[in-house]
């Protein structure tokens, strides 16, 4: 079993829709990580999180320490918000593990 | 300010080259990490940089990889003999003085995509 597994893999939507992608992981952790990756292009860091909820625009990620459980959501989606998403959980020694990502398709 | 830089951006190389990246942190960083990513898998982990150590290398193969970050100038990661299973997108990413306990967000480069013919 992955340290790190996101859900979906693929997720499909029309613009406008709300759009929730999942990752939970089985470690303990210091922070997790949202990343975003497009295609062929290189990567952003979206949020560092280690309790409650961020916000920026139209991305919100929260963390459940308990759980073991995170969740980004995008409002109003867009079709520029197309890519691959990243989840990624850094440990005590500051390494992150990495989920396989989520391609999250956003059509008009 | 300028973000991670990484060159070159493309590099081709024949098996049993060697091949040479670079990696440029953000202004103001000590900190260096490299990621590989092979085609159709997710991001892993290699090595951890400071200026002039490796604090952790337990990502990177044992052989023919090597990684440093001199005091002056970019953090090379070193792929000798290069063979086809080498191919892969090699990332790294920078962030700011850690103090301890506390976690950095880390700033990603655009990466080097790397093709062993």
């Amino acid at each position: 079993k992955n340290e790190v597994e996101q859900s979906p893999q693929n997720l499909t939507a029309q613009e406008g829709e709300f759009i929730t992608i999942n990752c939970s992981y089985s470690v303990g952790i210091s922070a997790l990580h949202w990343l975003q990756q497009h295609p062929g292009g290189g990567i952003v860091s979206l949020f560092m999180l280690s309790s409650g909820k961020k916000k920026h625009g139209r991305l919100i990620a929260t963390i459940n320490i308990q759980e073991k459980h995170s969740s980004l959501h995008i409002t109003a989606s867009h079709p520029r918000d197309s890519a691959v998403y990243i989840c990624a959980v850094e440990g005590s020694n500051y390494k992150l593990t990495f989920g396989k990502g989520t391609l999250l398709t956003v059509n008009p | 300010n300028a973000g991670v830089m990484q060159n070159p951006r493309h590099l081709v190389r024949r098996r049993g080259q060697e091949a040479r990246l670079r990696c440029s942190p953000m202004k103001g960083h000590s900190h260096v990490y490299w990621y590989r990513q092979l085609p159709e898998e997710g991001l892993k982990f290699m090595v951890y940089l400071q200026k002039e150590n490796i604090i952790d290398e337990s990502g990177m193969p044992k052989e023919r990889f090597s990684a440093e970050f001199p005091k002056e100038g970019p953090s090379i990661l070193r792929i000798q003999q290069v063979v086809r299973g080498d191919s892969a997108a090699y990332f790294c990413a920078s962030s700011p003085r850690r103090w301890q306990g506390t976690s950095n967000e880390q700033f990603f480069g655009p990466g080097t995509r790397l093709t062993v013919l």
